[in-house]
C-alpha cells in the first residue's frame, strides 16, 4: 500500500500543461528529497526529476518539479501525444517502517 | 552509460523460492556509491521497494517483505541477486533491478532510482 497520494489521472489537450500532485507526510516527503518517474506503456520507469526540482542530462525543461510541505507537485508543459504515460512519485520514508516509497501513479492522457 | 539487465525463470511454482539476477554493464559496482535496488510492480498496479544491497554487501530490505528476501552481490561477475521464498500467487509481478543513488543532506535524505532494467515478468502459478 502506497503512504504517498496522487490523483489516478490527468489529461489536457497538446500544447497545455498539467501537474500532478504527490501527497505525503512529515516523515516522508516533510523531511526527504522527491524523485519523480515517467513509465512509458510496456517500459521500465525513468527518472525524470531527482531533488526535489532537478533534472538529469537529457530530460527536456517541458518537465519541473517543486515541493512545499508535505506535497510534492511535477508539472508538464508543452503537453505531447509522447507525454502520454504513468507518472509516480517517491522518495524516502524516515518512519518506524523506513524505506522507499512510491506514490500511487498517475495517467496522464493527452486528449 | 550503466545499463543493467535482469534474467531468471519466468514461472515459479508456489511455495517456492524466486531467484533472480541483475547483471551490470558500463560501470563497477566494486566502485561504490551506489545502492543495487529490486523494485516489482503488481500487474496493472504501482511500484514496490523490495530492498538493496551496496558493494560491500550491506543489505536493507522493505519491512513487510523482510522474512522472505535475501540480496546478495557477486562482484566478480559485476551481478547482484533476488532470492524470494514461499512465493504465492500475490507475489507475480514484473520485478525490476535499479541502481539507487541515496544521501543524507540538511534538508533530509536524498535517494533517486536511475538506471532501470528493463524488467521481467514473474509468475507465480502451479
Amino acid at each position: 500500500q502506497s503512504v504517498l497520494t496522487q490523483p489516478p489521472s490527468v489529461s489536457a489537450a497538446p500544447g497545455q500543461k498539467v501537474t500532478i500532485s504527490c501527497s505525503g507526510s512529515s516523515s516522508n516527503i516533510g523531511n526527504n528529497y522527491v524523485s519523480w518517474y515517467q513509465q512509458l506503456p510496456g517500459t521500465a520507469p525513468k527518472l525524470l526529476i531527482y531533488d526535489n526540482n532537478k533534472r538529469p542530462s537529457g530530460i527536456p525543461d517541458r518537465f519541473s518539479g517543486s515541493k512545499s510541505g508535505t506535497s510534492a507537485t511535477l508539472g508538464i508543459t508543452g503537453l505531447q501525444t509522447g507525454d502520454e504515460a504513468d507518472y509516480y512519485c517517491g522518495t524516502w520514508d524516515s518512519s518506524l517502517s523506513a524505506g522507499d516509497v512510491f506514490g500511487t501513479g498517475t495517467k496522464v492522457t493527452v486528449l | 552509460q550503466v545499463q543493467l539487465q535482469e534474467s531468471g525463470p519466468g514461472l515459479v511454482k508456489p511455495s517456492q523460492t524466486l531467484s533472480l539476477t541483475c547483471t551490470v554493464s558500463g560501470g563497477s559496482i566494486s566502485s561504490g556509491g551506489y545502492y543495487w535496488s529490486w523494485i516489482r510492480q503488481h500487474p496493472g498496479k504501482g511500484l514496490e521497494w523490495i530492498g538493496y544491497i551496496y558493494y560491500s554487501g550491506s543489505t536493507y530490505y522493505n519491512p513487510s517483505l523482510k522474512s522472505r528476501v535475501t540480496i546478495s552481490v557477486d562482484t566478480s561477475k559485476n551481478q547482484f541477486s533476488l532470492k524470494l521464498s514461499s512465493v504465492t500467487a500475490a507475489d507475480t509481478a514484473v520485478y525490476y533491478c535499479a541502481r539507487k543513488n541515496q544521501g543524507i543532506a540538511a534538508a533530509g535524505t536524498w535517494n533517486w532510482f536511475d538506471p532501470w532494467g528493463q524488467g521481467t515478468l514473474v509468475t507465480v502459478s502451479s
